[in-house]
């Protein structure tokens, strides 16, 4: 089966350092992807893992080890305007299905003064 | 740069009335793909379209819902007789290739009377 975990809620300071884990067990895993989404907006993407190993994008990094079906995204010299909901995705190509992505439920991220 | 457009961003209704809504993909994205979120939940992938063709459907989609992409470019999602159990954001996202990050757009949220 799918099956993708993450923390429900995280709090951080601002300045600070963040890290939010996912976990995932897929069948046919090609891919994962981190979005953000504020409340009422569409999901933007972030980041985009396929190889093991971390790829960094400015204030954000993220990692992932296939073996261990796991992956963190850091953010760091937290804003208040990074206090959203971080949404952990799988793409799934299982029975050669298509590209269409797992989601996580989210980790929702608040940051504090 | 215009992103993925959805039409209408609101749609209130009542139980067994059916709805419509459109999808405009980024204008060179050949995937299109239908998601629904319901509140503290990631998105769940409902169906998938490369150019015209609806490759995959989720068993959450009943004989209800009926989606089309007839000319390759814009999207339409029916949900015929609506339920409560429909209330939810559905999200349209379009990607340039099958391994190319998929662009959400900002959804359209259905609420049922």
């Amino acid at each position: 089966g799918q099956n993708i975990d993450q923390p429900t809620e995280m709090t951080a300071t601002e300045g600070a350092i963040v890290q939010i884990n996912c976990t995932y067990q897929t069948s046919g895993f090609n891919g994962l992807f981190w979005y953000q989404q504020h409340a009422g907006e569409a999901p933007t993407f972030l980041s985009y893992n396929v190889l093991d190993g971390l790829e960094e994008k400015g204030r954000f990094s993220s990692f992932l080890s296939r073996s261990k079906g796991y992956s963190y995204l850091l953010l760091k010299e937290l804003q208040m305007k990074d206090s959203a909901s971080y949404l952990c995705a799988v793409r799934d190509m299982a029975g050669g299905a298509t590209n269409k992505l797992i989601f996580g439920t989210g980790t929702l991220l608040a940051v504090q003064p | 740069d215009t992103g993925v457009s959805q039409d209408p961003r609101h749609k209130i209704t009542k139980r067994g009335q059916n709805v419509t809504f459109r999808c405009d993909p980024i204008s060179e994205h050949n995937r299109l793909y239908w998601y629904r979120q319901t509140l503290g939940q990631g998105p769940e992938f409902l169906t998938y379209f490369q150019n015209e063709a609806q490759l995959e459907k989720s068993r959450l989609l009943s004989d209800r819902f009926s989606a089309e992409r007839p000319k390759g470019s814009f999207s339409t999602l029916e949900i015929q007789r609506t339920e409560q159990g429909d209330s939810a954001m559905y999200l349209c996202a379009s990607s340039l290739g099958g391994a190319q990050p998929q662009h959400f757009g900002d959804g359209t949220r259905l609420s049922i009377l």
